[in-house]
């Protein structure tokens, strides 16, 4: 059965610093894997997708790599801002079936 | 304006009372999905459908119904709640494998509580 992790569960950083959230993944037949933002009480934005074929993909201060023989995604945010607090979610979409497994998040907080 | 609208947005019930929750996408999405999120336990698939009259369980369907009559809409149904039940409930919607980008977009989320 896939099981998608996050590690860490809560992260607290200061303002400008770069930093880096993982996810890794037990079963690498993915179609694709997607990175989201969650502000409190809030629904999911989509930060980035990354197709089984690709390596990364970028967005701004975001990328967002894929190893998908090792079973790991990586989120790399360049010049950390307050507004960057929120939790951040990896979701998988599984080859055989179409389901979607979400990892838990990774609560990020940017201290000013 | 591309969008997944959920409605209602809260709702408090009684155990037993059956109720549904509306999905509705403006996206021609051929994929559509619901979750419900809880403390601990992150994010779970309820149910999901690949296009009109199919639809697949998720990894926690027991006490959901589903139906996807027409390709924009959705309905999550709870024929008997139970205080169990009770969370935060998203609907999702994306292009489908024949789409080359197929990113999922949310709906706003439903907060559900059974007493």
């Amino acid at each position: 059965k896939q099981e998608v992790t996050q590690i860490p569960a809560a992260l607290s950083v200061p303002e400008g610093e770069n930093l880096v959230l993982n996810c890794s993944f037990t079963d690498s037949a993915i179609y694709n894997l997607q990175w989201f933002r969650q502000d409190p009480g809030k629904g999911l934005t989509s930060l980035l997708l990354i197709q089984s074929s690709q390596r990364e993909q970028t967005s701004g201060r975001l990328n967002a790599s894929l190893d998908k023989s090792s079973g790991r995604s990586t989120l790399y945010i360049a010049a950390s801002q307050p507004g960057d607090s929120a939790t951040y979610l990896c979701a998988v979409l599984l080859n055989r079936d179409d389901k979607i497994i979400f990892g838990k998040g990774t609560r990020l907080h940017i201290l000013p | 304006e591309a969008q997944v609208t959920q409605n209602p947005r809260y709702l408090i019930t009684v155990t037993g009372k059956k109720l549904t929750v509306t999905c509705s996408q403006n996206m021609n999405h051929e994929y559509m999905s619901w979750y419900r999120q809880d403390p601990g336990l992150g994010l779970r698939q309820i149910y999901y459908s690949m296009n009109v009259e199919v639809t697949d369980k998720g990894d926690v369907p027991e006490g959901y119904k589903v139906s996807r009559k027409e390709k924009r809409n959705f309905p999550l149904i709870l024929e008997s709640p139970s205080p169990n039940q009770t969370s935060l409930y998203f609907c999702a919607s994306n292009a489908g494998r024949m789409n080359s980008y197929n990113e999922q977009f949310f709906g706003p989320g439903t907060r559900l509580t059974v007493l």
